[in-house]
This record gives C-alpha cells, sequence and structure tokens, in this order.
C-alpha cells in the first residue's frame, strides 16, 4: 500500500537553529514530490516539486533534496515567521490522485 | 496569492440539517478537488472535478454531493449534517497539466461543526 509519512511530528527550534524534516514514501513509480506549508486556519500553500532523486529545490531560507525512499527539506537559519506546518505529498503510479503525510509542526522560538 | 473563496469560513449547525459549502476559483482551472483534514491528520480527498459536469468520488468515503456547473464553481453539500461530519473542509484548484497534478491552490477552508 503507497504510505507517505513525515517525522518529527512536532519541532521546536530556536532562531537561527538549522534542521530538516523527514518525509519518507513507500510507493510505486513515484512521478513527483510535493511540499507545502499550512499555517493555523489557512489552506496549505505550495512550495516544491521534486521528480527525481538527486534533485534539489531551494526557496529563501528552505531547500528540499529527493533520495528514491525520502525527501527532506532543510531550514537554513529560521526564523519565528518560519513557523507552521509542513506537508509533503505524492503522487505515484498510474493514480493521479495525491498521497498526504500527516505534516510537521514547527515552531521556531525567538 | 491564490484566487480561490470559500465560504463559510466557520459554520455552527444542529443534526439534520442541510449545508452547502461554496468553492470559487478566478484562474480557470479545470480541476478542482475537496478534501477533508482533521487536526493533525492528513489530507483526504473526497471529491473531484476534470472540469464542467465532471464529477468524482475520492478515497475517502463521505455523504457528500458535490456539482461542476461551472468552470469556477464547486459546491459541496450535505443532505442531513451528522457530529460525524465535523471538520475542516478544504477546497482546491489545479491547472491540467499531463500527469503531474501536484501543485494545488487551496481555499482558507470551512471550518463545520455539527452539534
Amino acid at each position: 500500500e503507497d504510505q507517505v509519512t513525515q517525522s518529527p511530528e512536532a519541532l521546536r527550534l530556536q532562531e537561527g537553529e538549522s534542521s530538516s524534516l523527514n518525509c519518507s514514501y513507500t510507493v510505486s513509480g513515484l512521478r513527483g514530490l510535493f511540499w507545502y506549508r499550512q499555517d493555523p486556519g489557512k489552506g496549505p500553500e505550495f512550495l516544491f516539486t521534486l521528480y527525481s532523486a538527486g534533485e534539489e529545490k531551494e526557496k529563501e531560507r528552505l531547500k528540499a533534496t529527493l533520495t528514491k525512499k525520502e525527501s527532506f527539506l532543510h531550514i537554513t537559519a529560521p526564523k519565528p515567521e518560519d513557523s507552521a506546518t509542513y506537508l509533503c505529498a505524492v503522487q505515484a503510479g498510474s493514480n493521479y490522485q495525491l498521497i498526504w503525510g500527516a505534516g510537521t509542526k514547527l515552531i521556531i522560538k525567538p | 496569492e491564490a484566487d480561490i473563496y470559500q465560504t463559510p469560513r466557520y459554520l455552527v449547525i444542529g443534526t439534520g440539517k442541510k449545508i452547502t459549502l461554496e468553492c470559487s476559483q478566478t484562474m480557470g482551472h479545470d480541476k478542482m478537488y475537496w478534501y477533508q483534514q482533521d487536526p493533525g491528520m492528513e489530507l483526504h480527498l473526497i471529491h473531484y472535478s476534470y472540469g464542467v459536469n465532471s464529477t468524482e468520488k475520492g478515497d475517502l468515503s463521505s455523504e457528500s454531493t458535490v456539482s461542476r456547473i461551472r468552470t469556477e464553481h464547486f459546491p459541496l453539500t450535505l443532505e442531513s449534517a451528522r457530529p460525524s461530519h465535523t471538520s475542516q473542509y478544504l477546497c482546491a484548484s489545479s491547472e491540467y497539466s499531463g500527469t503531474v497534478t501536484g501543485e494545488l491552490f487551496f481555499g482558507e477552508g470551512s471550518r463545520l461543526t455539527v452539534l
């Protein structure tokens, strides 16, 4: 069964303390892996698409990487405004619909 | 900023009432979706549409129904609400771009509470 697992469930960091969020997946025929940011009470906001192992994408303090089994979202020198829940989703095989992880709640303390 | 709007943002109703959650987008996207999200849980697809007069059920069984008679409008209806329907409902849209359809634009959600 296709599955997406995110870890940790929650992560508390001090401002400026770099870290990584993990998204591991078990699917047949990955078509794409997607990262979203979700603020409380809002809908998710698209961040990145990764298509194949070895690919990397960057946006401000965020960098997403992809291997054959997992993706990492690296956050460098985070600021309090980076606090949010980060969601990972994959599209695989002949199923055009996304399979979502439960998210990592990131809290950056000033 | 995404141009997709959901109303109402918050709704508290009694059991047995009929409700319609509205969703409209101004981007001209063919694909639209309804997701259900509970706190700390994954998003679950309940309905989707690939265009006018096209609607399909998603992976999560739902007693709701949808319609798509205009490209920009994708309302969701519950004929008789129950406490088990209490949840956050998220509407989304995307361009038709072949087989990879992961860049979705979401509305801000409708938080439904059924007493």
